[in-house]
């Protein structure tokens, strides 16, 4: 099956700071979505980009899906962005299932 | 907009009884839900997709009989944890895909299960 890689699996960052994700799948995809997993278990949508560039605010993500790959950029990181990120892709043809990657922790300390 | 809510949030049950948990899209309508199962510091793992009117459609290794999924109506599907056992202990996320627009899903809250 598919695999979704994510990297790095852990981060720590100081309050301020800015941070890229990276989420690496290994077949062509036509859906995906990055998501922040608050400390409370809520899986939070962030945005859904299977191609391109968008941005929210301090969030802004890039998906490259000829190269298999979509980074998610966090700046000026604050402490309520700690949780775990993960991306999910759906696989060309795979029909509506969701695929998720190995996950991000972070940790932004004041 | 696109929320979905689950209940309940926490459950503890005795070994051997059976617990149902509610999935519903509140303001939108979901031909298609799906749950999910997270082990601790392990990411989501999918267990069934859900089609209104029609039988579930399991991953390959989850029991359908141990695992009951019903999606009655547009906006609810249920799950229920049949004899459950302490390995049946986890974190349970549902689902919902919009009927009309992109493939976005949105997530309900989750539903911890700890059984005795």
């Amino acid at each position: 099956g598919i695999q979704v890689e994510q990297s790095p699996p852990d981060l720590i960052l100081q309050e301020g700071a800015n941070s890229t994700l990276r989420c690496n799948f290994s077949d062509s995809v036509n859906n995906l979505q990055w998501f922040h997993q608050n400390p409370w278990g809520q899986l939070i949508n962030l945005f859904y980009i299977p191609s391109g560039t968008k941005q929210n605010g301090r969030l802004s993500a890039t998906t490259v899906a000829t190269e298999r790959y979509s980074l998610l950029y966090i700046s000026s990181s604050q402490t309520t962005d700690s949780g775990v990120y993960f991306c999910a892709v759906i696989l060309t043809g795979g029909g509506n299932k969701l695929t998720f990657g190995t996950g991000t922790q972070l940790k932004v300390e004041l | 907009g696109a929320v979905v809510s689950q209940h309940p949030s926490r459950v503890i049950c005795k070994s051997g009884t059976s617990v149902k948990i509610e999935c519903r899209s509140l303001d939108f309508q979901a031909t298609t839900m799906f749950w999910y199962r997270q082990f601790p510091k392990k990411s989501l793992m999918l267990m069934a997709t859900s089609n209104e009117g029609s039988k579930a459609t399991y991953e390959q290794g989850v029991e359908k009989d141990k695992f009951l999924i019903n999606h009655a109506s547009l906006t609810l599907s249920t799950l229920t944890v049949t004899s459950a056992h302490p390995e049946d202990s986890s974190f349970y996320i549902c689902s919902a895909r919009p009927r009309d627009g992109p493939y976005e899903q949105y997530f309900g809250p989750g539903t911890r299960l700890t059984v005795t």
